[in-house]
């Protein structure tokens, strides 16, 4: 079957670091996705993962193992509007373009 | 990437009428959408994959009867929730495929709240 498992929820303080996990067993793999969610809006996206390693992008970066089936979101000096859902998901097959989507993970951040 | 639009962007309806939610690729000719429901604090579920010109793919579980999808244009796919009840509100998204990352990359639409009373 398809799995995918993240952290409900989260909590970290302005300024600091926090790294979000997302474990993953999935029939087939192109790809890893993460994406930002603020409540009530469309998910937007932030980073993607196809080869092991770290993907830096500003204050984001992600990482990938493909052979532990793992991945994590970090979050540097982190601000309050950052305060969001954190959508981690899998790309099984390249065809279609079909993603599977983990839980999310609340994140909360405070001053 | 693409620029995805969704009407309306909130509804609220009696328990056994039809609603009908509109998603547009507003510069992008997109073969392929995605239509999604996310209930309160959980994720995406991925409803069906929309498919122009042909019937839509659904997912297990996803009753076609119940959640009509018509992909008749490149850049107009809709979902047409029938004899809606309250277990259906939810917050619906629509997606667009565009080549890009790993083939195929989402650019998903602003959602749509839908209320059944």
């Amino acid at each position: 079957g398809q799995n995918i498992d993240q952290p409900t929820e989260m909590t970290a303080t302005e300024g600091a670091i926090v790294q979000i996990n997302c474990t993953y067993q999935t029939s087939g793999f192109n790809g890893l996705f993460w994406y930002q969610q603020h409540a009530g809006e469309a998910p937007t996206f932030l980073s993607y993962n196809v080869l092991d390693g770290l993907e830096e992008k500003g204050r984001f970066s992600s990482f990938l193992s493909r052979s532990k089936g793992y991945s994590y979101l970090l979050l540097k000096e982190l601000q309050m509007k950052d305060s969001a859902s954190y959508l981690c998901a899998v790309k099984g097959s390249s065809n279609t373009g079909k993603l599977i989507f983990g839980q999310g993970t609340t994140l909360q951040v405070k001053p | 990437g693409a620029v995805v639009s969704q009407h309306p962007s909130r509804v609220i309806c009696k328990s056994g009428t039809s609603v009908k939610i509109e998603c547009r690729s507003l510069d992008f000719q997109a073969t392929t959408m995605f239509w999604y429901r996310q209930f309160p604090k959980q994720s995406l579920m991925l409803m069906a994959t929309s498919n122009e010109g042909s019937k839509a793919t659904y997912e297990q579980g996803v009753e076609k009867d119940k959640f009509l999808i018509n992909h008749a244009s490149l850049t107009l796919s809709t979902l047409t929730v029938t004899s809606a009840h309250p277990e259906d509100s939810s917050f619906y998204i629509c997606s667009v495929a565009v080549p890009g990352l790993a083939g195929y990359e989402q650019f998903f639409g602003p959602g749509t709240r839908l209320t059944v009373l």
